[in-house]
């Protein structure tokens, strides 16, 4: 039961132009979200997160949407460089209740920004 | 800045041995993760640890164990290694509060013979 989803696994983008990665969510009791960006041999980086008393959140040249009716999420990248060339994981959290440490990670986009 | 340490990055061991990862974080977190990574699968969580002496099984815990005894020190266990146990360990650590988002070690890219 795959309950965060990153239905691309790959996307490619001239450098300039806006990279869009989308995720999809099924369990509604989601209430915070977050990217991570990863580069071969290194371990993911936190790169931006989101709560779902908002719907963006921005930073820099990222920016991520929640649509939390369609159970839905995108992260911006505007303009794209090839340094963000980079699998990018989508995760959600549950953060009432007790299991508020556990993220729930899709499996991953891999952005390629060709210059 | 957070810091998560990894004791080795490349490790190759032999079907049947035991096999220790060790992850060491400077930032007095309480909680700390151990995932492993395959490719198409994404990052899937093995055990966690919410304080000293304290752990929990995450979503594949079989055929592992983990240790904690000091707060900046967490450790995964492989009891006797097989091949299927052949991927990237990732170790992670975050504090204490709601939300806040976890910090990655460099991993271990271990190969089981």
């Amino acid at each position: 039961d795959q309950q965060v989803k990153q239905n691309s696994p790959s996307l490619s983008v001239q450098e300039g132009r806006i990279s869009i990665l989308n995720c999809d969510y099924t369990n509604s009791m989601f209430d915070y979200f977050l990217w991570y960006k990863k580069y071969p041999a290194e371990g993911p980086t936190f790169l931006i997160s989101i709560s779902s008393i908002k719907d963006k959140n921005e930073d820099g040249r990222f920016t991520v949407f929640l649509n939390k009716s369609a159970k839905h999420l995108s992260l911006h990248i505007v303009p794209s460089q090839p340094g963000d060339s980079a699998v990018y994981f989508c995760a959600a959290s549950v953060t009432s209740g007790g299991s508020n440490y556990k993220l729930t990670f899709g499996k991953g986009t891999l952005l390629t920004v060709n210059p | 800045d957070v810091k998560v340490t990894q004791s080795s990055r490349y490790l190759v061991k032999r079907t049947g041995e035991k096999v220790f990862l060790e992850c060491v974080q400077d930032m007095d977190h309480e909680n700390m993760f151990w995932y492993r990574q395959d490719p198409g699968l994404g990052l899937r969580l093995i055990y966690f640890s919410y304080d000293v002496k304290m752990k929990e099984k995450g979503d594949i815990p079989e055929g592992y164990s983990v240790s904690r005894e000091k707060k900046e020190r967490f450790s995964l266990i492989l009891e006797s290694a097989s091949t299927n146990q052949t991927s990237m360990y990732l170790c992670a650590s975050r504090r204490l509060a709601s939300g806040s988002e976890q910090y990655f070690g460099p991993g271990t890219r271990l190969t089981v013979t």
